[in-house]
C-alpha cells in the first residue's frame, strides 16, 4: 500500500520564527509531488507540483525542495505570519496510471501565535 | 487560481437516504476527481473521471456511490443508501489534463449521517 507521510503532526510557532515540515514517500515510481494549503473552510489552496529530483519552488515566504531519490519533500516557511496558519498537505501523484489519483499525507497543522 | 465550487456546503441525512454532491465545472477542464475526508483521517482517492467515463476508482468507490457528468452541466457523486460511515468531508477536483497539473479543489461538502 502507497503510504505518504507527513512530520510532525501540528507545530506550534511564533511569529517572525522560521519553519519546516516534511513529507516522506516511496522513493520507486515517482510522478510528482504536490502541496497544498488549507484553512478551515476554504478550499485547499495548490502551492507547488514538484516534479525533478533537486527541484526546489517559491512563492512568497514559502520554499519547498524535492528528493525523489531518498523520498522526502521539505516545506518551508521563512518568518511566519498569523495568516500562514493553516494544515499543509502534500500529496504523491501515483504512478501507476494517468488518471491523476493523489495519495495524500495526513497533514501538517501549523498555528502561528501573534 | 481557478474557482470550484460545490453545492451544498453542509448536508445531514439520515441512514439509508440517498444524497447527491454537486461540483460545478470549468469548460476547459476535462479531469475531474472526487476525494473524502473521514474525520482525523486521510484526505483519501474515491474517483476520477474524464470523457464522461469512470478512469479510476478506489476500493471505498462500490456500488453504492456512483458519478456522472448529465449534460455536460454538474459533476455529481451520489450515494445511494448512506451509511454511519460515509459521514466526512467531500471535495471536488478538477484539473486541464492528468499527471503533473495541479488539481484544483473544491471546499467540500460537509456530509453527516444520522
Amino acid at each position: 500500500i502507497l503510504n505518504v507521510e507527513q512530520s510532525p503532526q501540528s507545530l506550534h510557532v511564533q511569529e517572525g520564527d522560521s519553519t519546516n515540515f516534511t513529507c516522506s514517500f516511496p522513493s520507486s515510481n515517482f510522478y510528482a509531488l504536490h502541496w497544498y494549503r488549507w484553512e478551515t473552510a476554504k478550499s485547499p489552496e495548490a502551492l507547488f507540483v514538484m516534479t525533478l529530483n533537486g527541484d526546489e519552488k517559491k512563492k512568497g515566504r514559502i520554499s519547498a525542495t524535492l528528493n525523489t531519490k531518498e523520498g522526502y519533500s521539505y516545506l518551508y516557511i521563512k518568518g511566519s505570519q498569523p495568516e500562514d496558519s493553516a494544515t499543509y498537505l502534500c500529496a504523491l501523484l501515483h504512478g501507476s496510471s494517468n488518471t491523476g489519483k493523489l495519495i495524500f499525507g495526513q497533514g501538517t497543522t501549523l498555528q502561528v501565535k501573534p | 487560481e481557478p474557482e470550484v465550487t460545490q453545492t451544498p456546503s453542509h448536508q445531514v441525512t439520515q441512514m439509508g437516504q440517498e444524497v447527491i454532491l454537486r461540483c460545478v465545472p470549468i469548460s476547459n477542464h476535462l479531469y475531474f476527481y472526487w476525494y473524502r475526508q473521514i474525520l482525523g483521517q486521510k484526505v483519501e482517492f474515491l474517483v476520477s473521471f474524464y470523457n464522461n467515463e469512470i478512469s479510476e476508482k478506489s476500493e471505498i468507490f462500490d456500488d453504492q456511490f456512483s458519478v456522472e457528468r448529465p449534460d455536460g452541466s454538474n459533476f455529481t457523486l451520489k450515494i445511494r443508501s448512506t451509511k454511519l460511515e460515509d459521514s466526512a468531508m467531500y471535495f471536488c477536483a478538477r484539473t486541464k489534463a492528468s499527471g503533473e497539473e495541479t488539481q484544483y479543489f473544491g471546499p467540500g461538502t460537509r456530509l453527516l449521517v444520522l
